[in-house]
């Protein structure tokens, strides 16, 4: 199977630790997403990358989460001093480039944080 | 700014009836729109989208979508449901330029009733 996928698929911590997953998109897409999702809610963007740039940043973003996407490949979300409200399903989707393109979606990771 | 709104966070139909799910858009441009599935502990699946040109769209599974631009809608159908239709539903609008990011609906919660 080619598709999307993350690592871990759930990822228990306590408040104030910090976290790191991990997406690896379609080989030949070069524009990467990631979103977050909340329960009874619809995902929400929260950054994107163009190859190995990073172009957009959520204002859902805040200065305790940061990515990266070295040499364009597989990318990673990590999230300092956790905290409660970082509980959420986290996931990642990759797409061509262009207008109507669709995004292809990773499994997801799941956060809880106690 | 773009917008999806999903008029039903609960539908409920017996097997054999038609599904309706229901979307309402707001764009300043000719949107991408798009339908994704997502089952219990499973990645977003996409079901079908709308780029400009048939407005009835045709996806996987026997649903469908059309687009109606005098009524900004973009309604999700199937003649019969089935069990397996059971999941969470998402209306997605993307962005028509620059990072192409989806705007998610909150979702439709379908039960098939045996």
């Amino acid at each position: 199977d080619t598709g999307v996928s993350q690592d871990p698929r759930h990822k228990i911590t306590k408040r104030g630790q910090n976290v790191t997953f991990r997406c690896d998109p379609i080989s030949e897409h070069n524009r990467l997403y990631w979103y977050r999702q909340t329960l009874g809610q619809g995902p929400e963007f929260l950054t994107y990358f163009q190859n190995e740039a990073q172009l957009e940043k959520s204002r859902l973003l805040s200065d305790r989460f940061s990515a990266e996407r070295p040499k364009g490949s597989f990318s990673t979300l990590e999230i300092q001093r956790t905290e409660q409200g970082d509980s959420a399903m986290y996931l990642c989707a990759s797409s061509r480039g262009g207008p109507g393109n669709e995004q292809f979606f990773g499994p997801g990771t799941r956060l809880t944080v106690l | 700014a773009q917008s999806v709104t999903q008029l039903d966070s609960h539908v409920s139909v017996s097997e054999g009836t038609p599904v309706l799910l229901r979307c309402n858009y707001s764009s300043s441009y000719s949107p991408s729109l798009f339908w994704y599935v997502q089952h219990p502990n499973k990645g977003l699946q996409l079901l079908l989208k709308y780029t400009s040109a048939a407005t009835l769209v045709k996806g996987i599974n026997g649903f469908e979508a059309e687009f109606k631009k005098s009524e900004t809608s973009f309604h999700l159908t199937k003649p019969s449901a089935h069990m397996s239709d059971a999941a969470e539903y998402f209306c997605v609008v993307s962005e028509t330029s620059g990072t192409y990011k989806y705007i998610f609906g909150t979702g439709t919660r379908l039960k098939v009733l045996a």
